[in-house]
């Protein structure tokens, strides 16, 4: 079973500032099956990114991934207001298929 | 695109719930379909899939059998039925279109707005 862990467990920033968020697995996973979600109270969660360096449609350049094996990380160079959420990453194993989902990562305002 | 869940549930521990997510504007049977949760303070947790054109699933193990997953392709509408409720399923459940594949995988990019289950006596 791939595990998803992820760091730090709440990240405190000012508007601004960069972000760089940790997702690291138990063992390698396929770069093309890592994804990222940006979850807001209420809301739906929101897909960021996929294939581990793919912006989804509409998000905008400010947000990067980047890794490979079992190393992720999720980069927001400058900090809007609208940014402040909990991010999840993602990955898929097969053999059966199955998502698993890290605990996420809090972005809180500073 | 568009999924709409139906609205929050209240129910007794044992009983059963079924959640319904309606899609439209694209073409229902292309994309799998998948479930996930949030129970209060808690994260995100995948439970399952369907695969509206052959009604092929995937459930998660923490399950233990009591998720059963269908769809209506003549309403473009998947269903999530989850059976023997216990307290700890109180949640909002979310339905989510799986992007499929283009030159990656596209993630799940359509979600529906949620549906809380809450589970009480």
């Amino acid at each position: 079973e791939i595990v998803l862990t992820q760091s730090p467990g709440t990240l405190s920033l000012s508007p601004g500032e960069r972000a760089t968020l940790s997702c690291r697995a138990s063992q390698s996973v396929s770069s093309s099956y890592l994804a990222w979600y940006q979850k807001k109270p209420g809301q739906a969660p929101r897909l960021i990114v996929s294939g581990a360096s793919s912006r989804a449609t509409g998000i905008p350049d400010r947000f990067s991934g980047s890794g490979s094996g079992t190393d992720f990380t999720l980069t927001i160079t400058r900090l809007e207001p609208e940014d402040f959420a909990v991010y999840y990453c993602q990955q898929y194993a097969s053999s059966p298929p199955r998502w698993t989902f890290g605990q996420g990562t809090k972005v809180e305002i500073k | 695109v568009q999924l709409v869940q139906s609205g929050a549930e209240v129910k007794a521990p044992g009983a059963s719930v079924k959640v319904s997510c309606k899609t439209s504007s694209y073409t229902f049977i292309d994309y799998y379909i998948h479930w996930v949760r949030q129970a209060p303070g808690q994260g995100l947790e995948w439970l399952g899939r369907i695969h509206p054109s052959s009604g092929g699933t995937n459930y998660a193990q923490i399950l233990h059998g009591r998720v059963t997953m269908t769809r209506d392709t003549a309403n473009n509408t998947a269903y999530m039925e989850l059976s023997s409720l216990r307290l700890d399923d109180t949640a909002v459940y979310y339905c989510a279109r799986d992007g499929g594949w283009t030159t990656t995988w596209n993630g799940f990019d359509y979600w529906g707005q949620g549906t809380l289950v809450t589970v009480s006596s």
